[in-house]
């Protein structure tokens, strides 16, 4: 069965910063999707990035991208210029396409003023 | 695009009634929508995968009798709660799977409260 980690159960970084949260997975296939999600107090879970195992790249969305390390099973999602709405809950997400998603327990951050 | 809606957003019920939560796709069509629960600052727990003109398929765990769910069309999916106890108060969240992109959107949740 596939796993998600996330080891940072809080975090919290001043506005305007760069802060990276972490996610590591377990699998034994070799074609997969990774996603972070973000949660913020109204409850509504909301897609920030999704990324492709079969490519090399890393995903780009404006301020967010991630750190795809696929020998580690690695998937770090960065953001950079952190803003007071970014305060949320991000879950870090796996799935083999057409079907469920496998989550971690999340990583709560905190923007500072 | 891909916006999955679902209501109502809260309801509050008496132990012992039903409830129906509905989940649409607005812009797109899913074969495929999930049911989750959430407890307070847990993450998501997979209840049932619904499946367009089939029979949903259930987590371990989860009480199909208690939770009926139809996807009767390729926009909707509904999640019954049946004879509802304070036990089943809870966040449900639905979501629906785009196949152009094997991403999975998600609802606003909806809120129960058994009294």
């Amino acid at each position: 069965a596939q796993t998600v980690t996330q080891s940072q159960p809080e975090m919290s970084v001043q506005e305007a910063e760069t802060v990276t949260l972490s996610c590591t997975y377990d699998t034994s296939e070799s074609n997969y999707y990774l996603f972070w999600y973000k949660q913020p107090p109204s409850r509504q879970m909301i897609l920030v990035i999704r990324q492709e195992a079969y490519k090399q790249q890393n995903a780009t969305e404006n301020r967010f991208s991630v750190n795809f390390q696929k020998a580690a099973k690695s998937f770090s999602l960065k953001i950079s210029d952190s803003q007071l709405g970014d305060t949320a809950m991000y879950f870090c997400a796996f799935s083999f396409g057409n079907e469920k998603l496998t989550f971690g327990t999340g990583t709560r951050l905190t923007i500072i003023p | 695009g891909a916006v999955v809606s679902q209501h109502p957003s809260r309801v509050i019920c008496k132990s012992g009634t039903s409830v129906k939560i509905e989940c649409r796709s607005l812009d797109f069509q899913a074969t495929t929508m999930f049911w989750y629960r959430q407890f307070p600052k847990q993450s998501l727990m997979l209840m049932a995968t619904s499946n367009e003109g089939s029979k949903a398929t259930y987590e371990q765990g989860v009480e199909k009798d208690k939770f009926l769910i139809n996807h009767a069309s390729l926009t909707l999916s509904t999640l019954t709660v049946t004879s509802a106890h304070p036990e089943d108060s809870s966040f449900y969240i639905c979501s629906a799977i785009s196949s152009y992109t094997d991403t999975q959107y998600f609802g606003p949740g909806t809120r129960l409260t058994v009294l």
